[in-house]
């Protein structure tokens, strides 16, 4: 009964340097998304997955971002050659939904990964 | 389209008095919408949802929010506050016939004191 996990909790890189964060969503939850939230800001969407497919990548802000998922499960979130701009706190969500019909269940997020970039 | 408002960045209420959360959304179908908390360096909680049925949906730690379609609101509400209570509040909402990705509010801090 293990919740969504993220690692590392804390990053600290410097500008310039690529970025791996890692998300290990609900086992059996289909739908994984990606948020950032900077300091006093709300939620900013950046990808959803369903299964190992992204159908919308349309929050990625830059071409510096990418997202991956394996097996149904694990995700990463790279960033290439971070800007000081990128610094926020990465939040992991994962949620149960069908392909087809609705879908109205909530999402379980993570403890988020903060990231600095000096 | 859907989109989600939250007027108040902050709400203040004394221990052991009633708290409102406001929230007013946007949509081309039917809401589903959605309650979360955040306590300080932590992810967000789901607190309620509505789906359907009825307008007062009651969930964890003794919150309740009433759905208005008329005023297209979600108000999260709480009979009597704690300190404990004190954290950031999101509001989310779906359209039925959308997408599968929740449009978040910007949040509302909510401060209770003792």
């Amino acid at each position: 009964g293990a919740g969504v996990s993220q690692s590392p909790s804390n990053k600290v890189t410097e500008k310039g340097k690529d970025v791996e964060l890692r998300c290990d969503p609900i086992s059996g939850h289909t739908a994984l998304y990606w948020y950032r939230q900077s300091l006093g800001q709300g939620l900013e969407f950046l990808i959803y997955f369903q299964g190992n497919s992204a159908p919308d990548k349309s929050g990625l802000p830059s071409d510096r971002f990418s997202a991956e998922r394996t097996g149904g499960s694990v995700s990463t979130l790279t960033i290439q050659r971070t800007q000081q701009e990128d610094s926020a706190v990465y939040l992991c969500a994962s949620s149960r939904i069908k392909l087809a019909g609705f879908s109205y269940n909530e999402q379980f997020f993570g403890p988020g990964t903060r990231l600095t970039v000096l | 389209a859907q989109s989600v408002a939250q007027p108040e960045d902050q709400v203040n209420v004394a221990e052991g008095n009633p708290l409102t959360v406001k929230c007013t959304y946007s949509v081309s179908g039917n809401p589903y919408l959605f309650w979360y908390v955040q306590y300080p360096n932590r992810g967000l909680q789901f607190l309620l949802k509505y789906i359907t049925g009825d307008n007062l949906v009651k969930g964890s730690y003794g919150f309740e929010a009433e759905f208005n379609k008329s005023q297209t609101s979600f108000h999260l509400k709480k009979p009597s506050a704690l300190v404990s209570d004190s954290a950031l509040y999101f509001c989310a909402v779906r359209d039925e016939g959308g997408s599968y990705i929740p449009t978040f509010g910007r949040g509302t801090s909510l401060i209770v004191h003792p």
